[in-house]
């Protein structure tokens, strides 16, 4: 039982140029998110999915797009890289609220990206 | 618009020294209220859920109390394994299951 995966770990960018950042859960959780750790700044939601089929914006979605692939896997993708997307990003996994169960999310090793 | 915040920003503790990290939360109908810890480079952990004022969870050396309006977690006889940031969430109502972060606090415990 890994809980959550992201490849790659670590990976440097020049501006301009694309990217897609891998997420998978093995929990059987509903929902996902993406969110992205600045010194300062905490965590900030980029794009979440309530659940398979569903994608939202988060707070910082501009420069971001995501995939909801199947149950089990979540992507984000720069389109065209930006120094100011410099930063570590967590995907993250919580069953949904309404079912009855507790929500707590469960967080990934991180991505650690930087654009020049 | 949800808000978090967590003080004091970093604390440094003697080893068996105790003390509380404070998170105060401004929600419009909170569900619920998460303590995380994170080590350097790796991502935050899982600690606690809390769903009403009252309420108390332990762990180990850690306890994580709720009011109306702010969550404590405490540290009783700290190692300096505890060394983190313990990182505060909350759930709101009308959210679904997003989580606001507050912006963490850094302990050190040395030895």
């Amino acid at each position: 039982n890994a809980g959550v995966t992201q490849t790659p770990k670590f990976q440097v960018l020049k501006t301009g140029q694309s990217m897609t950042l891998q997420c998978a859960q093995d929990m059987n959780h509903n929902s996902m998110y993406w969110y992205r750790q600045d010194p300062g700044m905490g965590l900030r939601l980029i794009y979440y999915s309530a659940s398979e089929g569903t994608t939202d914006k988060g707070e910082v979605p501009n420069g971001y797009n995501v995939s909801r692939l199947n149950k089990r896997e979540f992507s984000l993708r720069l389109e065209s890289a930006a120094p100011s997307q410099t930063s570590v990003y967590f995907c993250a996994s919580s069953r949904r609220v309404g079912t009855g169960s507790s929500y707590e999310q469960y967080f990934g090793p991180g991505t650690r990206l930087t654009v020049t | 618009e949800d808000q978090v915040t967590q003080s004091p920003e970093a604390l440094r503790l003697q080893e068996g020294e105790s003390s509380s990290l404070n998170c105060s939360y401004t929600v419009s109908g909170l569900r619920g209220l998460f303590w995380y810890r994170q080590d350097p480079g790796k991502g935050p952990e899982f600690l606690f859920t809390l769903y009403s004022a009252g309420e108390e969870k332990e762990k180990e050396r850690l306890k994580a109390t709720l009011t109306k309006k702010e969550s404590f977690l405490h540290i009783t006889a700290p190692k300096p394994e505890d060394s983190a940031t313990y990182l505060c969430a909350v759930g709101e109502e009308t959210s679904g299951s997003r989580l606001t972060f507050g912006e963490g606090t850094q302990l050190t415990v040395n030895p």
